[in-house]
């Protein structure tokens, strides 16, 4: 166990729904990041929150947006879905959100899109 | 950008046999390079990491080193068992850009008892 706690572990949806992905951090974790796993695509950066302000972003679509609440946990949200949206969405929590900490991955969201 | 590319994409080995995963990277800023371990269906776990002030670093069966000059680091595992068979992910990230990490594409580890 991680300690970074992810909800849900499936979501099955529709091609234009929107759905939200949350994260919990692990006690103490100030930073918060994104990942997407694709089969094609690995293990790909969407976007980094620190204490509730955005600190970098990766190769996010303009349909996907991400905030992090004042008790630190966050959120992704997913709109206007299509097909290729379908992955595992990881979220992993650092210390501080400098480049030498150590990430700690949650177990993933799986999105499938019919 | 960072980009991180990763060799080989498969290998296998026999039980007991050492197994060496490579990776090079082409930010000469990247200061830490993390190795993931995850199993099928499972989240990424880490297994053990270098900082670009180290040149390796040793946790029982697993090394790691790092070469700055020729931007490329290693994973060295001994004694292989079946329980190492998984995909491996090396990573690395940029001082002063968060702490986002850049991926490797993954090698399928595969022990053969």
């Amino acid at each position: 166990d991680s300690g970074v706690t992810q909800t849900p572990k499936h979501l099955i949806t529709a091609t234009g729904q929107r759905v939200t992905l949350r994260c919990s951090p692990r006690s103490g974790d100030l930073s918060v990041y994104w990942y997407q796993q694709s089969l094609d695509q690995g293990l790909q950066f969407l976007i980094q929150y620190y204490n509730g302000e955005e600190r970098a972003k990766g190769n996010i679509l303009e349909r996907f947006s991400a905030q992090q609440f004042p008790d630190l946990h966050s959120e992704l949200n997913l709109s206007s879905l299509e097909l290729g949206d379908s992955a595992l969405y990881f979220c992993a929590s650092s210390g501080t959100g400098l480049s030498n900490q150590p990430q700690h991955f949650g177990d993933g969201t799986r999105l499938s899109i019919l | 950008g960072e980009n991180v590319e990763q060799h080989p994409s498969t290998l296998s080995v026999q039980e007991g046999d050492s197994a060496v995963i490579k990776c090079t990277y082409s930010d000469s800023a990247s200061n830490y390079f993390p190795w993931y371990k995850q199993e099928l269906g499972k989240r990424p776990q880490l297994i053990i990491d270098i900082r670009s002030n180290v040149g390796e670093k040793k946790d029982q069966r697993i090394a790691v080193t790092l070469n700055k000059t020729a931007k490329h680091f290693s994973l060295h595992i001994t004694e292989t068992q079946p329980e190492d068979s998984a995909v491996y992910f090396c990573a690395a990230s940029i001082l002063n850009q968060g702490g986002k990490l850049i991926f490797g594409q993954g090698t399928e580890l595969s022990v053969k008892p």
